[in-house]
């Protein structure tokens, strides 16, 4: 059974400082999600991770991916007030060979403070 | 991408009445699922919805409870029924899109039961 862990789970960060969250899934999976959630809102969208070694970048977020560690992570980089909400990972399944539903993490709440 | 309504986005109901809320995309997928977030929590499938066959349901979810539609390739339903005041939660339905290797959620049906 696929599990998503992901940690921290709270988040308070100052302006200006770099940090990471982690997520960890527990059996092979071949997609790897970030999302965003702001309070009150759906969830947005912002990295697809396919491979292993994998990285990509968006403004100050990187997420990365090692399918043999099964661990993903999502790098902050001179945090912003902004980049305040709460951030889940979630891990694809198959169904007969097509996408399947995410299993995901229960979110880290960040915080960033001036 | 894939552009998702949900109708209605919040609604306040009484113990014992069904709500049956409606998710229509842009565009014809064969993958549609129903998800659960509880206050403060992360998401949990409640079930897979494919065009022409019966939704599949996971544990702790029976399809008495949350009927499931999907007439076409662009639309679905899910119905709340016999609600209790555990049912309040914001429900949100997903697309898979073989193509970008995304996922995508509609904006989400707040429902409050009192």
């Amino acid at each position: 059974e696929l599990k998503v862990e992901q940690n921290p789970l709270f988040l308070s960060m100052q302006e200006g400082k770099n940090y990471t969250i982690y997520c960890n899934y527990s059996t092979t999976s071949d997609r790897l999600y970030w999302y965003r959630q702001d309070p009150g809102k759906s969830l947005e969208s912002l990295f697809v991770l396919l491979s292993n070694g994998a990285v990509k970048q968006e403004g100050r977020l990187m997420a990365s991916l090692d399918t043999k560690a099964r661990l993903s992570t999502l790098h902050i980089t001179a945090a912003v007030h902004d980049l305040s909400a709460t951030y889940f990972c979630a891990a694809g399944t198959d169904y007969g060979g097509s996408q399947g539903n995410l299993i995901f993490g229960k979110g880290t709440k960040l915080s960033v403070k001036p | 991408s894939a552009v998702i309504s949900q109708k209605p986005s919040r609604d306040i109901c009484q113990r014992g009445t069904s709500l049956t809320i409606q998710c229509q995309v842009d565009s014809q997928v064969t993958m549609m699922f129903w998800y659960r977030q509880q206050p403060g929590q992360s998401l949990t499938l409640i079930a897979t919805a494919n065009q022409g066959s019966e939704a599949t349901y996971e544990s702790g979810f029976v399809i008495d409870k949350f009927p499931i539609s999907r007439p076409n390739l662009t639309f679905s339903t899910l119905t709340v029924s016999n609600m209790s005041p555990e049912d309040s939660s914001i429900y949100l339905c997903s697309v898979a899109l073989f193509s970008y290797n995304e996922q995508f959620f509609g904006p989400g049906t707040r429902l409050t039961v009192l």
